[in-house]
């Protein structure tokens, strides 16, 4: 059963930088089928979309503009995983933080999510 | 870009009919899906392109699409089933082309 499994520090200072981990059970990081996401929530902003990754012959990254500049996402096919990495943190970026699965046999819709990661930027 | 709008709140009975929409514009012309999140819980996909069911979701919930408005009906409703209920479209003028809508948050009576 696929699972997605997250990691990473809940607390971050401002200016810092934030890391979280999505490892991923039950499927493959180089599936060429799917689209590996980072989505956060908070209540001023929603459901925000930042970024994803995947394989298509070769990797691919996509940034949302919003946090474009500051965002990074890396894969590990050795750990089966992908992270986030987010620069110069501001208590703006406090939020929950999600990976999920895009999938293109449910037409593009997000059928597995991680359990998510409580995120505080404070000093 | 493209707008999704949901009403914040719908109250229901349980064992009666709790009906979510999603407006946004021509929206018949895109595939709608709908998540459920509930309380402390990751979102949950219910519904995708406009009508069908992922695995193990129950009959209960069906959606429908047409003109401006998709729907998102639950039947028979559950205590289980209170929640916050987001649609959710792709759309080419919109960063990345992803749109979420508010939500709208089902309390069962």
């Amino acid at each position: 059963q696929l699972q997605l499994q997250q990691s990473g520090p809940g607390l971050v200072k401002p200016s810092q930088n934030l890391s979280l981990t999505c490892t991923i059970s039950g499927d493959s990081v180089a599936n060429s089928d799917v689209v590996w996401n980072w989505i956060r929530q908070s209540p001023s902003r929603g459901l925000e979309w930042l970024g994803r990754t995947y394989y298509r012959s070769k990797w691919h990254t996509d940034y949302a503009v919003s946090v474009q500049g500051r965002i990074t996402i890396t894969t590990d096919t050795s750990k089966n995983q992908f992270s986030l990495q987010l620069d110069s943190v501001t208590p703006e970026d406090t939020g929950l933080y999600y990976c999920a699965r895009r999938n293109t046999f449910m037409h593009d819709s997000f059928d597995v999510w991680g359990p998510g990661t409580p995120v505080t930027i404070s000093s | 870009s493209y707008v999704l709008t949901q009403p914040p709140s719908v109250s229901v009975a349980p064992r009666q009919t709790a009906t979510f929409t999603c407006g946004g514009d021509n929206i018949e012309t895109k595939s709608v899906h709908w998540y459920q999140q509930k309380p402390g819980q990751a979102p949950v996909l219910v519904v995708y392109d406009d009508d069908d069911r992922p695995s193990g979701i129950p009959e209960r919930f069906s959606g429908s699409n047409s003109g401006n408005t998709a729907t998102l009906t639950i039947s028979r409703v559950e205590a289980g089933d209170e929640a916050d209920y987001f649609c959710q479209v792709w759309d080419s003028s919109s960063d990345h082309r992803l749109v979420f809508g508010g939500g709208t948050k089902l309390t069962v009576l």
